[in-house]
């Protein structure tokens, strides 16, 4: 099955910096990666997915850049503002002709953004 | 927006007691599922769900579980006999199925299960 590692666990910026938050994903299949965003007990809300035909995706301040060769894809937020302070996710899911759908998530980076 | 939804948003119960969880998906949604997540740690997947009947489950998912789609609209899960690792909060998730954007799962609020 697909094993998803991020890193970093925690990630401290003052505002107006840069956060960048990486994955590797071991399924060479996998063609869909989201990001989500979690707020402190919400649910996991999708702020940005790519799908494998591109290198890149950008809306506004967030972008994520995909390398499928090297099996790793990244969340960067530029700008940062104290609101994007919460936990992060990537996720990828099972493929395969038997897929339907399950993701499997990373562990998560803890995302502060000091004023 | 059409939102999936989730009852309650919190329960309390005894070990060893029966909860259902109950979620509704978006709409016209095809595929479900159910997800877990305990305190501080990552979303972890129990099972998914497709045309009335289950299509993936993790080792998590073990008799003690079952899911069911009742009627057109309610999707739930329900945990026999819980046990203390049990307590987590629990996400359902669904997605169109259809061509075009189909990946995407949309999640729930979430009940936070305790189990005493």
């Amino acid at each position: 099955g697909e094993n998803v590692e991020q890193h970093p666990s925690t990630l401290s910026v003052q505002e107006g910096d840069s956060a960048v938050i990486k994955c590797t994903y071991s399924d060479s299949a996998s063609n869909y990666f989201p990001w989500y965003k979690q707020e402190l007990g919400k649910r996991p809300q999708l702020i940005i997915d790519i799908r494998s035909n591109v290198g890149e995706k950008k809306d506004q301040r967030i972008a994520v850049t995909l390398n499928k060769t090297a099996k790793h894809f990244s969340l960067h937020i530029t700008e940062t503002q104290p609101e994007d302070s919460a936990v992060y996710f990537c996720a990828a899911p099972n493929a395969g002709g038997t897929s339907y759908g399950k993701l499997t998530f990373g562990q998560g980076t803890i995302l502060t953004v000091h004023p | 927006e059409p939102e999936v939804t989730q009852t309650p948003s919190h329960q309390v119960t005894q070990m060893g007691q029966e909860v259902i969880l109950r979620c509704v998906p978006i709409s016209n949604h095809l595929y479900f599922y159910w997800y877990r997540q305990i305190l501080g740690q990552k979303v972890e997947f129990l099972v998914s769900f497709y045309n009335n009947e289950i299509s993936e489950k993790s080792e998590i998912f073990d008799d003690q579980f079952s899911v069911e789609r009742p009627d057109g609209s309610n999707f739930t899960l329900k945990i026999r006999s819980t046990k203390l690792e049990d307590s987590a909060m629990y996400f359902c998730a669904s997605r169109t199925g259809l061509a075009g954007g189909s990946e995407t799962q949309y999640f729930g609020p979430g009940t936070r299960l305790l189990v005493l």
